[in-house]
């Protein structure tokens, strides 16, 4: 299995709700990412879990908390928000591997925020 | 953050045609990862690159690792129409779990 799942596809919320998006992967992976993607722009950085500990915060606002419930499962928790986070949000994992690390990205969510 | 300038910014080719896209960087990156995305998707990874000169096929696809290790080069021979898409280089500063920076992005029009 050489999958990056994520659900759900689209996700359409307000300001007020709060929302979770979902990241699965089992290839074994220790390294879990999440990226944020504006339209016509590449992926930019948000969080990275090492061995199921937050390693990297890219600076990202609290209305975005991440979760790693175990080496498979990635979660983004979402609270109010803004339109301006509206965006294609990426799941990635790889091996956190001395030498190799290709990142393995999911088909990501479709996120507007209302 | 870093920035890795791609070129062409677009292509439109005829089918069959070969494509050569680069990337630069005013870094030294110890990696250097090739993508490809469909609208609506996540990217796809289709080379990998990790010593500088390196150079690495798969299937129609071609990438290299420039000497300088602030650059990298992607063909495609032989294009086709489902070649259509976004290609994006990506870089690492070093192993293990960190950050990939994006190239701006190449897009592809394939014409049949």
């Amino acid at each position: 299995d050489t999958e990056v799942t994520q659900t759900p596809k689209h996700l359409v919320m307000g300001m007020t709700n709060k929302k979770s998006l979902k990241c699965e992967q089992h290839m074994g992976h220790r390294a879990m990412y999440w990226y944020k993607q504006k339209a016509k722009k590449p992926p930019e950085l948000m969080f990275v879990y090492s061995y199921e500990k937050l390693s990297i915060n890219e600076s990202v606002p609290s209305r975005f908390s991440p979760e790693c419930p175990n080496s498979s499962l990635l979660n983004l928790h979402l609270h109010a928000l803004q339109p301006e986070d509206s965006a294609l949000y990426l799941c990635a994992s790889s091996q956190d591997h001395p030498s190799y690390n290709e990142q393995f990205f999911g088909p990501g969510t479709r996120l507007t925020v209302l | 953050g870093q920035q890795l300038n791609q070129s062409p910014q677009s292509m439109f080719i005829q089918e069959g045609e070969d494509v050569s896209m680069n990337c630069t960087s005013s870094s030294i990156f110890n990696t250097w990862l090739w993508y490809k995305q469909d609208p609506g998707e996540g990217p796809v990874l289709l080379i990998a690159l990790y010593k500088a000169g390196e150079l690495t096929s798969n299937g129609r696809l071609t990438a290299q690792f420039g000497i300088t290790r602030k650059d990298s080069f992607l063909n495609i021979s032989a294009s086709i129409p489902s070649d259509v898409g976004i290609y994006f280089c990506a870089g690492q500063f070093r192993a293990g779990a960190n950050n990939l920076f994006f190239g701006t992005g190449t897009r592809l029009t394939v014409i049949p």
